[in-house]
């Protein structure tokens, strides 16, 4: 899940298996939550989103869980490769602006 | 191919100078970011802009000022004033919507000589 310390959560995931991050967030009004995906020394990457109305939204290896109740929202990665590593952050629209998590660092076992 | 793009990747900056980053989008957004994160930190706001000739602070915005004369263009300077600057700063655009996702440049790399 996020953190809220200096240290990255980090997931270690064996090549090949599925793999799924966890985010909590904070503000029951926001309708519009985001998965971006951070290589090392790179911008974040866009990967999935999903609107309020929605439970579940499926891309390609990856599908985006939203549970409103508990406020949590979850991604899973199907069949999880090399090059899958890197850390991942859920945002949500907040107030006026994105939130953005700390981040989970994603580790792919050989 | 439609993108943002930052400039320098890395930059080094001696006591007591301002530098300017660059950020030019050419997604037609309306909506541009600069964020500031430090290692195993997420993303924090500095400023954001809606629209040119116009623009907000954001979460950290002490020791910074940007610009937005141009849709395409939205620099920021780090001030003299900005005591820790050593970060990687991110600019981002996005339609102005708020159910949008935005997207990011690759990043500047600001170091303190």
């Amino acid at each position: 899940g996020e953190s809220v310390g200096l240290h990255l959560p980090t997931l270690s995931v064996q090549e090949g298996d599925n793999s799924i991050i966890n985010c909590a967030y904070s503000n029951s009004a926001s309708d519009y939550f985001i998965w971006y995906k951070q290589e090392s020394g790179k911008g974040p990457q866009f990967i999935i989103d999903i609107r309020s109305n929605m439970d579940k939204r499926q891309g390609q290896r990856v599908t985006v869980l939203l549970n409103k109740t508990v406020k949590h929202l979850s991604l899973q990665i199907a069949a999880t490769q090399p090059g899958d590593s890197a850390v991942y952050f859920c945002a949500e629209n907040g107030d006026d602006k994105i939130i953005f998590g700390k981040g989970t660092r994603l580790h792919i076992l050989p | 191919d439609g993108g943002i793009t930052q400039s320098p990747k890395y930059l080094f900056r001696k006591e007591g100078q301002n530098v300017t980053l660059s950020c030019e989008q050419n997604l037609n957004h309306d909506a541009m970011y600069w964020y500031r994160q430090d290692p195993g930190q997420g993303l924090r706001l500095i400023y954001y802009s809606q629209i040119v000739n116009d623009f907000q602070k954001g979460d950290i915005a002490e020791g910074y000022s940007v610009s937005r004369e141009k849709k395409e263009s939205f620099p920021l300077t780090v001030t003299s004033a900005q005591k820790n600057p050593t970060a990687f700063y991110l600019c981002a655009s996005s339609l102005q919507s708020d159910n949008q996702p935005q997207h990011f440049g690759d990043g500047t790399r600001l170091s303190i000589l």
